[in-house]
């Protein structure tokens, strides 16, 4: 079935430790997206990829990096976790070309992270 | 860059009334605009979208409108249910349609 999947959905680790959040998706999109959101607050775009090696930084100030080798996945790695990084983490895509009306997002389930 | 404002941040109605959440953006390039459902502890999902040509829409008990010379868009929902309560988010986009941006959530509450 063709959707979007995080891993993992909960994670727990200490501060200073480095982690990478798993984003995968089967619909053959070329857009994907990362999202922080908090608990019932509006969704900050973090970054955003175009396609294959295609990397951008959104709105949001972010520690985080991410990387596009292949079309379905996208990775998001943070270095060294602090507990200001304590969120929800929303992966996503669309298919569509740039300057073209914006085709709809669809989101993955989440990874929940907190940082001790 | 562009900035989406919505209202009320919370809304109460009792259950067969209706819900009115309201939405206004800043970007005269933004062309469409979804609403997602955000029920506790899962994803977003997409109930309804409007492109900017297109005044109005409405899918069974959804609705939402568009008036592109005021840069406001709101979400209808007719004859609520409990199970319509959850976090609805509007959203516009930007960046030529590359990008979208959220609203900051409405949290409506439908009492049986």
């Amino acid at each position: 079935e063709a959707d979007i999947y995080q891993t993992p959905r909960y994670l727990v680790i200490g501060t200073g430790k480095k982690i990478t959040l798993e984003c995968s998706q089967t619909m053959g999109h070329d857009k994907m997206y990362w999202y922080q959101q908090d608990p019932g607050m509006e969704l900050h775009l973090i970054h955003y990829s175009y396609g294959v090696n295609s990397t951008e930084k959104g709105d949001l100030s972010s520690e985080s990096t991410v990387s596009r080798i292949r079309t379905e996945h996208f990775p998001l790695t943070l270095e060294s976790a602090r507990p200001s990084h304590t969120s929800q983490y929303l992966c996503a895509s669309s298919e569509g070309l740039a300057g073209v009306f914006q085709e709809t997002q669809y989101f993955g389930p989440g990874t929940r992270l907190l940082v001790l | 860059g562009e900035n989406v404002e919505q209202h009320p941040s919370t809304l109460s109605v009792q259950e067969g009334d209706s819900a009115v959440i309201k939405c206004t953006y800043s970007d005269s390039a933004s062309n469409y605009f979804p609403w997602y459902k955000q029920e506790l502890g899962k994803r977003p999902q997409l109930i309804i979208d409007i492109r900017s040509n297109v005044g109005e829409k409405k899918d069974q008990r959804i609705a939402v409108t568009l008036n592109k010379t005021a840069k406001h868009f709101s979400l209808h929902i007719t004859e609520t249910q409990p199970e319509d309560s959850a976090v609805y988010f509007c959203a516009a986009t930007w960046e030529y349609g590359n990008k979208l941006v959220f609203g900051a959530g409405t949290i409506l509450r439908v009492k049986s």
